[in-house]
């Protein structure tokens, strides 16, 4: 969907070095998620956010961290903490009020140098 | 919390036959599951979804049904072409608060 923004579409991380991904939507969508994607597995929750400063834990949150200062925009921080950082990142949105799907970015594609 | 199972993990058909896919959930209240279609290095796009007050619904060549006593739904398609091949993804969520992912069906169509 045009109304969501991910960048850079590749990234590389040195030893020791946080990288943060950035997502912007224009979609005036209150929630929105980040997902990890390995080969051969389905998407796993990071972080996700249901309103602007507030954010919860997913499933695989360790080595991450979020903000979420304004309404359109949710960056991911991959710190040095996170050991296997090699994945296909991407980042949704969806309308508050439940049982609304879910609209995703083209993906940010991050490798270790 | 819930968990999502999928199968097959990957289904090869010819060209005009049907394919289905099939998930598993295990939360009781899980009432919304979408499905996506991804192709290679590409965003999931929504295909069909379900909220959990309907057995079944089609969208052309697609269709998706629903059994909540069995906690199982599946993805159905028709007439398959050749840019049906990609990977699919079902899911599962209560209230939208969080979604559950299957793990993926690769589907093949052979012309």
């Amino acid at each position: 969907d045009g109304g969501i923004t991910q960048s850079p579409k590749y990234l590389f991380r040195k030893e020791g070095q946080n990288v943060t991904l950035s997502c912007e939507q224009n979609l005036n969508h209150d929630a929105m998620y980040w997902y990890r994607q390995d080969p051969g597995q389905g998407l796993r929750l990071i972080y996700y956010s249901q309103i602007v400063n507030d954010f919860q834990k997913g499933d695989i949150a360790e080595g991450y961290s979020v903000s979420r200062e304004k309404k359109e925009s949710f960056p991911l921080t991959v710190t040095s903490a996170q050991k296997n950082p090699t994945a296909f990142y991407l980042c949704a949105s969806a309308e508050q009020g439940g049982n609304q799907p879910q609209h995703f970015g083209d993906g940010t594609r991050l490798s270790i140098l | 919390g819930e968990n999502v199972e999928q199968h097959p993990s990957t289904l090869s058909v010819q060209e005009g036959d049907s394919a289905v896919i099939k998930c598993t959930y295990s939360d009781s209240a899980s009432n919304y599951f979408p499905w996506y279609k991804q192709e290679l290095g590409k965003r999931p796009q929504l295909i069909i979804d379900i909220r959990s007050n309907v057995g079944e619904k089609k969208d052309q060549r697609i269709a998706v049904t629903l059994n909540k006593t069995a906690k199982h739904f599946s993805l159905h398609i028709t007439e398959t072409q050749p840019e049906d091949s990609a990977v699919y993804f079902c899911a599962a969520s209560i209230l939208g608060n969080q979604f559950y992912f299957g793990t993926g069906t690769s589907l093949t169509v052979i012309p």
